[in-house]
């Protein structure tokens, strides 16, 4: 039972620099997201897609772009690192719609230096 | 200001005493979700309620919904150190509307 995979669980980066973290479910779900996670702040949406093909903006998407080009894969991507977008990133899948269970991965731990 | 302003943001209790996490906010919700998250995990959902004035129970745990709808608590009776971890509540202000998450309250429970 994989559920959400997500690559790499950690990684540095310098600033300025670019890098995909991957995500992908074996669920058959429609619906995927991803979060970021800061101290004391929950969980915040950065971007989400209702299915192949179709993406939308969360809560914080600056500095980020997202594809979702299968059900199954949907790539979070940092095209110029900063330092304020070190953080843990969970990516999240669900079925029910966007207020239905998430499934989530085992999140990636991003440091940008 | 957040959505949802959960408190407090850490409990740290001995083993078989008992806690109440709360989950507030000024806007009405029409479902809301409780989830705990361990270390090095993502989150886990635990229940959701739908009604104002519900209350589910989960073997120990205790969660209710507000008649209003505006807030949630989430009561452990004798707690075990196997409860401790990050506890984080999610609302969606109307059916189709994205989730919005609390701030989490990080529980401890010593032996």
């Amino acid at each position: 039972n994989a559920g959400v995979t997500q690559t790499p669980k950690f990684q540095v980066l310098k600033t300025g620099q670019s890098m995909t973290l991957q995500c992908a479910q074996d669920m058959n779900h429609e619906y995927m997201s991803w979060y970021r996670q800061d101290p004391g702040m929950g969980l915040r949406l950065i971007h989400y897609s209702v299915g192949a093909g179709i993406t939308d903006q969360g809560e914080v998407p600056n500095g980020y772009n997202v594809s979702r080009s299968t059900t199954e894969d949907f790539p979070l991507r940092l095209l110029s690192a900063a330092p304020s977008q070190t953080s843990v990133y969970f990516c999240a899948s669900n079925e029910q719609g966007n207020t239905g269970e998430l499934f989530f991965g085992e999140g990636s731990r991003l440091t940008v230096l | 200001t957040q959505l949802l302003e959960q408190s407090p943001q850490f409990l740290s209790i001995q083993e078989g005493e008992n806690l109440t996490v709360y989950c507030n906010s000024s806007s009405v919700f029409s479902s809301l979700q409780w989830y705990r998250q361990e270390p090095g995990e993502g989150p886990v959902l635990l229940v959701t309620v739908v009604t104002g004035g519900e209350v589910k129970k989960l073997k120990r745990l205790t969660f209710q919904f507000g008649d209003a709808r505006k807030d949630s608590s989430l009561h452990i009776t004798a707690a075990q150190p196997g409860d401790t971890g990050l506890y984080l509540c999610a609302g969606a202000r109307a059916a189709g509307n994205k989730l919005t998450f609390g701030g989490g309250t990080r529980v401890l429970v010593k032996p």
